[in-house]
């Protein structure tokens, strides 16, 4: 299977909460982030959350961590037309080369 | 932080063509990266771009298909030579500007059509 993978659509009312899910598989990875791309943009760091941390929250993001699943989520809450974008997921390989998942697009609805 | 641009931001190119996309950052950095997306696909790391010796591909990425240059701190290249239909993507490049997470930036890409 994949390295890193999460699922390619979200739909989401705008104000509500949006969760995104990545599973991946390399356990000794060191960090794992959110990026997000914006149409016709280049990709931003969204946020990381190191490996020994299992909660992160930034203002409306709150990513979650279960190491024991290999399971990362992120959470934007008051989801708004401005987050509408594509958000990868991704690992730090011990060489520290970033593997990246296919993205999640996140649609909102007005 | 750092601000990258690409050359061009688009181009329809036909098959058995070469294109080269320029990167060009507004500070020196010491590591440059290319990435592919495909469409559906995660974005994969082509090579790292290296200031003074030649690039370090991938596994399934060779010179001969993507040669780049490097020719200073602020500024590479990536040529998808004899460019076939499977070569239609989006190519990134990327920086590393700092020892930090949070200094990988990356550029707005270079949306590739191949006929």
């Amino acid at each position: 299977g994949e390295d890193v993978e999460q699922s390619l659509f979200l739909s989401v009312r705008e104000g509500d909460s949006s969760v995104i899910n990545c599973t991946y598989t390399d356990s000794s990875s060191t960090y794992l982030y959110w990026y997000k791309q914006e149409p016709g943009a280049g990709l931003q760091l969204l946020t990381y959350i190191f490996s020994n941390m299992d909660m992160k929250q930034d203002q409306r993001l709150t990513v979650l961590l279960n190491k024991k699943d290999k399971h990362l989520s992120l959470r934007i809450a008051d989801t708004q037309t401005g987050d509408s974008a594509i958000y990868f997921c991704a690992e730090s390989k011990r060489d520290d080369k970033i593997i990246f998942g296919k993205g999640t697009r996140l649609h909102i609805l007005p | 932080s750092a601000v990258i641009s690409q050359k061009p931001s688009r181009d329809i190119c036909q098959r058995g063509t070469s294109l080269t996309i320029q990167c060009q950052v507004d500070s020196q950095v010491t590591m440059m990266f290319w990435y592919r997306q495909q469409p559906g696909q995660s974005l994969t790391l082509i090579a790292t771009a290296n200031q003074g010796s030649e690039a370090t591909y991938e596994s399934g990425f060779v010179i001969d298909k993507f040669p780049i240059s490097r020719p200073n701190l602020t500024f590479s290249t990536l040529t998808v030579s004899n460019m076939s239909p499977e070569d239609s993507s989006i190519y990134l490049c990327s920086v590393d500007a700092g020892p930090t997470i949070e200094t990988q930036y990356f550029g707005p890409g270079t949306r590739l059509l191949v006929l």
